[in-house]
């Protein structure tokens, strides 16, 4: 059974640090990894996806990937209040998959 | 800037009707998803479609079929609503992207059904 983990928290922030938020997957050959953020009582939006080793960069976002390690994380940088949401982790499998399996989400609380 | 649309944000319906949630994408993605999402459970994979009158099962397919007679719009047909339906339901879609990186999935505003 393929599966992605997340600890799901909640994880609570002060406003201004660096919230760290962390993936775990099972499937060694997993090609690509995203990131959504998903408000209470709403859908979820892709913040950023990643497919190579290292760091990735989107405005106060920086997703970091090992794949060695079977892990990507979520970096979010001076953290607001409105940062505070759930954030589900999705991989996409090797081969010829359309699906992304998803993990359970952390939720975070960015305290004014 | 993709948009999927529902149909519907919140429907109640009874149990033992015929429930049709519908979703729409503008953006010619191949492919479509239907998901729903319970409190601890994550969301969950019932059906996707990858082309047109194609379709595979998910992870809970069991009380759902699907329709995609078009492109752009996939059905969620409940034959006959149960109680355990109530839930978010989630239309999502993507580009093919086969082998490759990317084709992540957009989503649509979601469907709170309650079936009383």
């Amino acid at each position: 059974q393929k599966e992605v983990e997340q600890n799901s928290g909640p994880l609570s922030v002060p406003e201004g640090a660096i919230a760290s938020l962390n993936c775990t997957y099972s499937d060694r050959g997993s090609q690509s990894f995203f990131w959504y953020r998903q408000y209470s009582g709403k859908s979820p939006e892709l913040i950023m996806f990643i497919y190579s080793n290292g760091d990735k960069e989107d405005g106060r976002f920086t997703a970091q990937l090992n794949k060695a390690s079977q892990y990507v994380s979520l970096l979010i940088r001076d953290s607001q209040p409105s940062d505070s949401a759930t954030y589900l982790c999705a991989v996409k499998g090797a081969g010829n998959n359309r699906k992304l399996i998803w993990g359970l989400g952390t939720s975070l609380a960015v305290n004014p | 800037d993709v948009k999927v649309t529902q149909s519907s944000r919140y429907l109640v319906k009874r149990t033992g009707e015929k429930v049709f949630l519908e979703c729409v994408q503008d953006m010619d993605h191949e492919n479509m998803f239907w998901y729903r999402q319970d409190p601890g459970l994550g969301l969950r994979l019932i059906y996707f479609s990858y082309d047109v009158k194609m379709k595979e099962k998910g992870d809970i397919p069991e009380g759902y079929s699907v329709s995609r007679e078009k492109k752009e719009r996939f059905s969620l047909i409940l034959e006959s609503a149960s109680t355990n339906q109530t839930s978010m339901y989630l239309c999502a879609s993507s580009f093919l992207g086969l082998q490759g990186p990317g084709d992540e999935q957009f989503f649509g505003p979601g469907t709170r059904l309650t079936v009383l």
